[in-house]
């Protein structure tokens, strides 16, 4: 399967604190995504790093990407309780006429 | 602008009947996707249309399952004689015209097959 794998599976931090979580996938890929999902919702797309980038920031996000370990890696600032969602990692395959695969996402819970 | 948009919000069906899952995608947009999601799990690909094309159907069921993108009017995804199994939360999504970009995700039609 080239499903990716998110890690840790859940996150439990209080408010203010960072919130790291990572993403690991097994072959070449032309981006990644990361989505967020807020129970009983559809996703919405946090942001997006192609292959030949390293990092990005989207407001209090931060993504990195290591071509090299295949992973990534996506830190929350100074988290807040309405982060408190699941977040899921999304790879663009090479070759893979554009279907993204997703992986089984990393349940985060910001105490206020 | 709406966003991708989905209907039902949630469909009971009793086992043997058709599910129909309807998904507008956003204005602009050629490309949809469906996916399905089982509760604590992650989205599994299912199909990827363009208007009257189906591109990657590789996610689907062989049989049973179906979908659409006609010139006019919503994708649909059909599910004929439905069993428990396939009681999930559909989703669909969508991309404007160059592919690998982020995808726009409506609120998903949750299924429940009794």
């Amino acid at each position: 399967s080239q499903q990716g794998e998110e890690d840790p599976q859940a996150l439990s931090i209080q408010e203010g604190e960072n919130a790291t979580m990572n993403c690991s996938y097994k072959t070449s890929i032309n981006n990644l995504q990361w989505y967020r999902q807020n129970s009983g919702r559809g996703l919405v797309h946090l942001i997006l790093i192609r292959s030949n980038e390293r990092e990005k920031h989207s407001g209090r996000l931060r993504v990195t990407l290591d071509t090299s370990k295949k992973s990534s890696s996506l830190l929350i600032t100074a988290s807040r309780a309405a982060d408190t969602a699941s977040y899921f990692c999304a790879t663009l395959y090479t070759g893979a006429n554009s279907k993204l695969t997703f992986g089984k996402g990393i349940t985060l819970s910001v105490r206020p | 602008n709406a966003g991708v948009m989905q209907n039902p919000r949630h469909l009971v069906r009793r086992r043997g009947q058709e599910a129909r899952l309807r998904c507008s995608p956003m204005k602009g947009h050629s490309h949809v996707y469906w996916y399905r999601q089982l509760p604590e799990e992650g989205l599994k690909f299912m199909v990827y249309l363009q208007k009257e094309n189906i591109i990657d159907e590789s996610g689907m069921p062989k049989e049973r399952f179906s979908a659409e993108f006609p010139k006019e009017g919503p994708s649909i995804l059909r599910i004929q004689q439905v069993v428990r199994g396939d009681s999930a939360a559909y989703f669909c999504a969508s991309s404007p015209d160059f592919v690998g970009n982020e995808q726009y995700f409506g609120p998903g039609t949750r299924l429940t097959v009794t």
